[in-house]
């Protein structure tokens, strides 16, 4: 059965902190990616990756940096969290493009 | 590039009420269309795919048929269940990785 999981269900942090979001996938899928999910704008891509140490922008990359060492593991760095940056983030992967995206759990983050 | 309009809700029916959520998209070359569902405090799941024109997807008595003509990929149930209630994402998928989304249809269901 297909995995997606996310390090964290809940995440409260102060303005200012550096934030590392988690993703593990289990399906041996190339490609990865990053949404945040906020109410009436659906979800928006910060980052992908279709290859280890390979990434690339997506829609709304400022302020995040993102890093794929290994194939199973995509990880989401806030540099320096702020107020703006509460919302939901949801990791995905697929094993190529075109192909259907599976989603994790999705990490819900409030920045104070 | 790539976008995807959907239906505006929120939607309330009834328990077994016929549901309809529009989806039209704008894309180049030959995307891949997909419905996904998002329930109380969870990720998104699949619902259903269409990979071609003409394709009709279908999965828990849901289904969407991919209309290239009207660049229209519209959800249809014909009798809908209190725990159909959720959030409806039409999306599309390029040749280029990515899956643009709609803004979600949030559906409530009233026994």
């Amino acid at each position: 059965d297909v995995k997606v999981t996310q390090s964290s269900r809940y995440l409260v942090k102060r303005t200012g902190e550096k934030v590392f979001l988690e993703c593990v996938q289990d399906m041996d899928h190339e490609n990865m990616f990053w949404y945040r999910q906020d109410p009436g704008l659906g979800l928006r891509l910060i980052y992908f990756s279709y290859d280890v140490k390979m990434k690339e922008k997506g829609d709304i990359p400022e302020g995040y940096s993102v890093s794929r060492e290994k194939k199973e593991r995509f990880s989401l760095i806030l540099e320096s969290a702020s107020t703006n940056q509460t919302s939901m983030y949801l990791c995905a992967s697929s094993i190529s493009s075109q192909e259907t995206q599976y989603f994790g759990p999705g990490t819900r983050l409030l920045v104070l | 590039g790539n976008s995807v309009t959907q239906m505006e809700g929120p939607v309330t029916l009834s328990e077994e009420a016929f549901l309809t959520i529009n989806c039209t998209y704008t894309a180049t070359g030959y995307p891949s269309l997909f419905w996904y569902v998002q329930y109380p405090g969870e990720g998104l799941q699949l619902l259903l795919k269409a990979t071609k024109a003409d394709d009709k997807g279908s999965n828990k008595g849901f289904e969407a048929t991919y209309r290239k003509e009207t660049t229209s990929f519209h959800l249809e149930k014909g009798s809908v269940q209190v725990s159909d209630s959720a959030v409806y994402f039409c999306a599309l998928s390029g040749n280029d990785y990515k899956l643009s989304f709609g803004a979600g249809t949030t559906v409530t269901v009233r026994a």
